[in-house]
């Protein structure tokens, strides 16, 4: 067990729609980073908080934002849902805002979002 | 642009025997390669990191080597166990903008175990 919590673990929405995630990081960890993983890809980093502040943005549309809490969980919001969509979302913690320093990443085990 | 390529895609080795898996990246300016292993329908777990001055580094039966010459990477994999089927997935860390690192994954490989 990672100690990183993801609710929920599956949702199924229609298009058009705007949906939450939900992350808990490891206990101490003051970094999440959120990534999308569709079928066959690799992992894409969306965006990293680091206590309660943005730190670095990836390949995050528009239409997706995030927030980090000041009890460091964190949200993923996707609104104006499209087929495209439809992935594996992953939230990753870690005790620094830099890797640099060889942290690992700890993972939670993903929100499966179908989008019809 | 960085990338990261595996090989093979996928890999079907009997139980008890050893494999090896690669990864080719091209991310500059290369911090540490990571290799993880991801099950079915969970989150990567972390096999190992390695910085630029570390050639091999071990965890169990898993043994990755980096050549940051040539800008590659193996993951062996000894005695398999069933509970080795997964996909691995290699990571390069480049230093971004402002000290932020940005990870790029490849698209990992899927071993299968038979018994």
């Amino acid at each position: 067990d990672s100690g990183v919590t993801q609710t929920p673990k599956h949702l199924i929405t229609a298009t058009g729609q705007r949906v939450t995630l939900r992350c808990s990081p490891r206990s101490g960890d003051l970094s999440v980073y959120w990534y999308q993983q569709s079928l066959d890809q690799g992992l894409q980093f969306l965006i990293q908080y680091y206590n309660g502040e943005e730190r670095a943005k990836g390949n995050i549309l528009e239409r997706f934002s995030a927030q980090q809490f000041p009890d460091l969980h964190s949200e993923l919001n996707l609104s104006s849902l499209e087929l495209g969509d439809s992935a594996l979302y992953f939230c990753a913690s870690s005790s620094v805002g830099d890797l640099r320093y060889n942290s690992p990443l700890h993972f939670g085990n993903g929100t499966r979002l179908t989008v019809t | 642009k960085n990338q990261v390529e595996q090989s093979p895609q996928s890999l079907i080795i009997l139980e008890g025997k050893n494999c090896t898996l690669q990864c080719n990246y091209t991310v500059s300016p290369f911090s540490n390669l990571r290799w993880y292993k991801q099950d079915t329908g969970r989150g990567p777990v972390s096999l190992t990191i390695m910085t630029f001055s570390e050639n091999t580094k071990s965890n169990g039966r898993y043994t990755a080597t980096l050549d940051a010459d040539t800008k590659q990477s193996s993951l062996h994999i000894t005695a398999s166990q069933l509970s080795d089927s997964a996909s691995y997935i290699c990571v390069v860390s480049a230093q971004g903008n402002f000290g932020n690192e940005k990870l790029t994954f490849g698209t990992g490989t899927r071993l299968t175990i038979i018994p």
